[in-house]
């Protein structure tokens, strides 16, 4: 059965760093594509970052060059490392698994909510 | 960058309504669209791709259509358990979502 568990949200101060952890469990996350999708409080839900299997990497405009998608593959897990925090970067941030290629997302973690605040 | 629109913002329904939603792109994207629907507190959860293949597990009163720029979410007969908000989402190039549309009791 496929899991993924979000972990490491919190408060942090504008300017500030955080590293998003996304556990899976049932299948192998270097073999499949996985993303990051965010969601504002009472807002939408927003694409943040997507990795492919061969380990490619695409991020949204509002992120690029402040996020960082990664995986460990020896405890198969996803992460996110957000640098430069904004006030508009609080969300609930899930991680996100695509079963095959040319699928939406098709499970989604509980997810894992970052505030930004002084 | 492809653009999602949906309509409306707010849908007000009855049990055992007929329901329809309208996603537009601001481009082509073939049938590269998904639907999801999504409760307060939840993750949202994948109803329909592909614009019309129904999920595993989806109830069949839920159906899509579309293809190339204009899509819709049909909800046969609304059940208590439909009352959520919805969300488009185009794939085929990077991934976008749509505004959301609540429906909620009339």
């Amino acid at each position: 059965e496929v899991q993924l568990v979000e972990s490491g949200g919190g408060l942090v101060q504008p300017g500030g760093s955080l590293r998003l952890s996304c556990a899976a469990s049932g299948f192998t996350v270097s073999s499949n594509y996985m993303g990051w999708v965010r969601q504002a409080p009472g807002k939408g839900l927003e694409w943040v970052s997507f990795i492919y299997s061969g380990g490619r990497t695409y991020y949204a405009d509002s992120v690029k060059g402040r996020f960082t998608i990664s995986r460990d593959n020896s405890k198969n897990t996803l992460y996110l490392q957000m640098n430069s925090l904004r006030a508009e970067d609080t969300a609930v941030y899930y991680c996100s698994l695509l079963n095959g290629t040319y699928r939406p997302f098709d499970y989604w973690g509980q997810g894992t909510l970052v505030t930004v605040s002084s | 960058d492809i653009q999602m629109t949906q309509s409306p913002s707010t849908l007000s329904a009855s049990v055992g309504d007929r329901v329809t939603i309208t996603c537009r792109a601001s481009q082509s994207i073939s049938t590269w669209l998904a639907w999801y629907q999504q409760k307060p507190g939840k993750a949202p959860k994948v109803l329909i791709y592909k614009a019309s293949s129904l999920e595993s597990g989806v109830p069949s009163r839920f159906s899509g259509s579309g293809s190339g720029t204009e899509f819709t979410l049909t909800i046969s007969s609304l059940q208590p358990d439909d009352f959520a908000t919805y969300y488009c989402q185009q794939y085929n190039s990077y991934w976008t979502f749509g505004q959301g549309t609540k429906v909620e009791i009339k």
